[in-house]
């Protein structure tokens, strides 16, 4: 597509529900990132893909949180037995090669309630 | 794990000025960039500047890798331009950008 599609924009959800974030990259972009961000806080990184698989998950904050990348285009960020605190604003960036220039989506907001 | 930094934090300009937002970082770099991020919450990529200096319109940035900083200058401000600017590094082992704090911008008309 012409840019990078998040998927919902957002999402309330009850402590304890399991929840599913999708991310649809720019078409043709090989490496996929998710951040998050916090109210007023910068962006925390999670985990980024180069193709289908993912060399660096060391920002995922813990075993509640997992990603999957398939047919190296559309990723999902599941987050299990949601907390209070993953409450924040889920990115997902593509770009056509690692460490070139990013390109963002426009977030899903997931509030925990 | 390389450390980036920001200033300043905040800015309030009135329209029509210049500024300069600096960004230090810890080690060597392969990769910086810049970013805006709106008061709706998108992120927009200004510049992709592991070196040298570029220019779009009203914006443009330096990095001199060698003395670990960059810059970005924003000439006769909009109130458009208000928001957050991020700058972002990836270090020489990395494949992920490393976030600064940002530095929060306020254009006054």
């Amino acid at each position: 597509g012409a840019g990078v599609s998040q998927s919902p924009s957002n999402k309330v959800t009850e402590k304890g529900k399991d929840v599913e974030l999708r991310c649809d990259p720019i078409s043709g972009h090989t490496a996929l990132y998710w951040y998050r961000q916090s109210l007023g806080q910068g962006l925390e990184f999670l985990i980024y893909f180069q193709g289908n698989s993912a060399p660096d998950k060391s920002g995922l904050p813990s075993d509640r949180f997992s990603a999957e990348r398939t047919g190296g285009s559309v990723s999902t960020l599941t987050i299990q037995r949601t907390q209070q605190e993953d409450s924040a604003v889920y990115l997902c960036a593509s770009s056509s090669r690692v460490n070139y220039g990013y390109t963002f989506g426009s977030g899903t907001r997931l509030t925990v309630v | 794990g390389i450390q980036v930094e920001q200033s300043p934090p905040d800015l309030i300009l009135q329209e029509g000025a210049n500024s300069t937002l600096r960004c230090n970082f810890s080690d060597s770099v392969n990769n910086l960039q810049w970013f805006h991020q709106n008061p709706w919450g998108q992120l927009i990529n200004l510049f992709y500047i592991p070196s040298g200096t570029k220019q779009n319109g009203r914006l443009s940035a330096t990095t001199v890798a060698t003395e670990r900083y960059s810059l970005l200058y924003i000439s006769s401000s909009q109130t458009t331009d208000s928001g957050v600017y991020f700058c972002a590094v990836v270090d020489n082992q990395g494949g992920k950008l490393i976030f600064g704090q940002g530095t929060e911008l306020s254009v006054k008309p």
